[in-house]
């Protein structure tokens, strides 16, 4: 069974803080996902990755950066976190091709108060 | 752009229903179509998926899908509704190969 790991799972920061979610797979997948979660939006694509190293834009980039320094491990971060990035946020992987289905953590909450 | 429709956000049925979940999405090309299931305070999970041949294809605890080219659909179905399917369905569709984008999903609620 695929396994996606995040954390914290839950994080409380203020306006202006520097947050850092981490996301690492044990499947080997090539690629992996960073969507958050809001109430009406559904979940909307951040950024994601196809290996080490590699980095594309997502839908709803503005706000956050994000690193991929081994297949593994998959890092978001908030340099100046304002209130409106308060969500739910998942990683998610998933193997090479078009019909891979992709393998998702439990998430993160984050709160920015 | 590529968009993902899913114009109920909530569904609710008794239990032993069957119950339909609708899927509308706007893509002129090829794309690998799926529904994810998230039950509360968990990740999603892969229920489904279509990428070509038979249009109806089958999943997990008797759920299925129909692919409609001709209404870029994908409904997502099952005939009898177990309290235990409550929880939040996700269609997605990926336009190639990396990017996978997420409709608003649809809470079913099923009632005993």
């Amino acid at each position: 069974e695929a396994a996606v790991t995040q954390s914290p799972r839950n994080k409380v920061t203020v306006t202006g803080g520097n947050v850092t979610l981490s996301c690492r797979q044990t499947n080997s997948h090539n690629y992996m996902y960073w969507y958050r979660q809001d109430t009406g939006h559904g979940l909307r694509l951040i950024h994601y990755s196809y290996g080490a190293g590699n980095l594309q834009i997502g839908d709803v980039p503005d706000g956050y950066k994000a690193t991929r320094t081994t297949q593994e491990d998959f890092f978001l971060l908030l340099e100046l976190a304002s209130p409106s990035q308060t969500s739910l946020y998942f990683c998610a992987s998933r193997a090479g091709g078009a019909t891979g289905q992709l393998y998702f953590g439990e998430g993160s909450k984050l709160t920015v108060l | 752009t590529q968009t993902v429709s899913q114009s109920d956000a909530h569904v609710t049925v008794f239990e032993g229903d069957s119950v339909e979940l609708r899927c509308n999405y706007s893509y002129g090309g090829s794309i690998y179509l799926s529904w994810y299931i998230q039950h509360h305070g968990h990740g999603l999970q892969f229920l489904l998926k279509y990428y070509s041949g038979n249009p109806v294809v089958q999943g997990v605890n008797g759920f299925e899908a129909e692919f409609s080219k001709s209404d870029s659909s994908f409904h997502l179905r099952k005939a009898s509704v177990h309290w235990s399917d409550s929880a939040v369905y996700f269609c997605a569709v990926s336009p190639n190969t990396n990017k996978v984008v997420f409709g608003t999903g649809t809470r079913l609620q099923v009632l005993p």
